[in-house]
């Protein structure tokens, strides 16, 4: 079983509509977690971090994280042409250290 | 804008031959990160460093891989001799802890 992991799709989703991304992680000791956005032939970005259950928002961005399941997705609202990348959920499995450890990502469409 | 930078941005090799990647990390960035990314096995972390002092490197194959930062503004990662299987986009990121890791553009490697 992989650490992290997510649906690698394509997941595609018409303009304007609402783009929901899963993750699971498999360490229920894990502390921080992480969204990050590629676009394609460029590097990681971080876009949301969220370390508490629930929900965390930002601007058309929300982070939700159930530590009971394990789970974490990220929300984004009002979905644009530019929010077509690869979005790579990671988390920290270890508070002391710096290491985090990355899903394979999930390719997100957004067509008009 | 503080950024990381990394030299060579691409890179063409043969197979036998050795490859020396670098990385400046931000200014004030305490950890340096090196990953690899192929379609694959998506992004893994090869090794890591914080204050300059080697914290992990498991993911990195010994016999061929070395990593150092031979001061606070350099991190080099070589890879000797170089193999086809080496192929891939190589980040380098920096941060002040797991969640400020900031990706530089990656040197894209092909060993033929």
């Amino acid at each position: 079983q992989k650490e992290v992991e997510q649906n690698s799709g394509p997941l595609s989703v018409p303009e304007g509509a609402i783009a929901s991304l899963n993750c699971t992680y498999s360490d229920r000791g894990s502390q921080s977690f992480f969204w990050y956005r590629q676009y394609s032939g460029k590097s990681p970005e971080l876009i949301m971090s969220i370390y508490s259950n629930g929900d965390k928002e930002d601007g058309r961005f929300t982070a939700q994280l159930n530590k009971a399941s394990q789970y974490v997705s990220l929300l984004i609202r009002d979905s644009q042409p530019s929010d077509s990348a690869t979005y790579l959920c990671a988390v920290n499995p270890d508070s002391s250290a710096s290491k985090i450890i990355f899903g394979s990502g999930t390719r997100l469409s957004i067509r008009p | 804008d503080a950024r990381v930078t990394q030299t060579p941005r691409h890179k063409v090799t043969e197979m036998g031959q050795e490859v020396t990647m670098r990385c400046q990390p931000i200014l004030g960035h305490n950890t340096v990160f090196w990953y690899r990314q192929t379609m694959m096995q998506g992004l893994e972390l090869l090794a890591y460093f914080r204050n300059r002092a080697p914290l992990d490197d498991s993911g990195m194959p010994k016999d061929r891989f070395s990593a150092e930062m031979p001061d606070a503004t350099l991190a080099t990662l070589k890879i000797q001799p170089s193999e086809p299987r080496d192929s891939a986009v190589y980040f380098c990121a920096s941060g002040s802890g797991a969640d400020t890791q900031y990706f530089g553009p990656g040197t894209r490697l092909t060993v033929l």
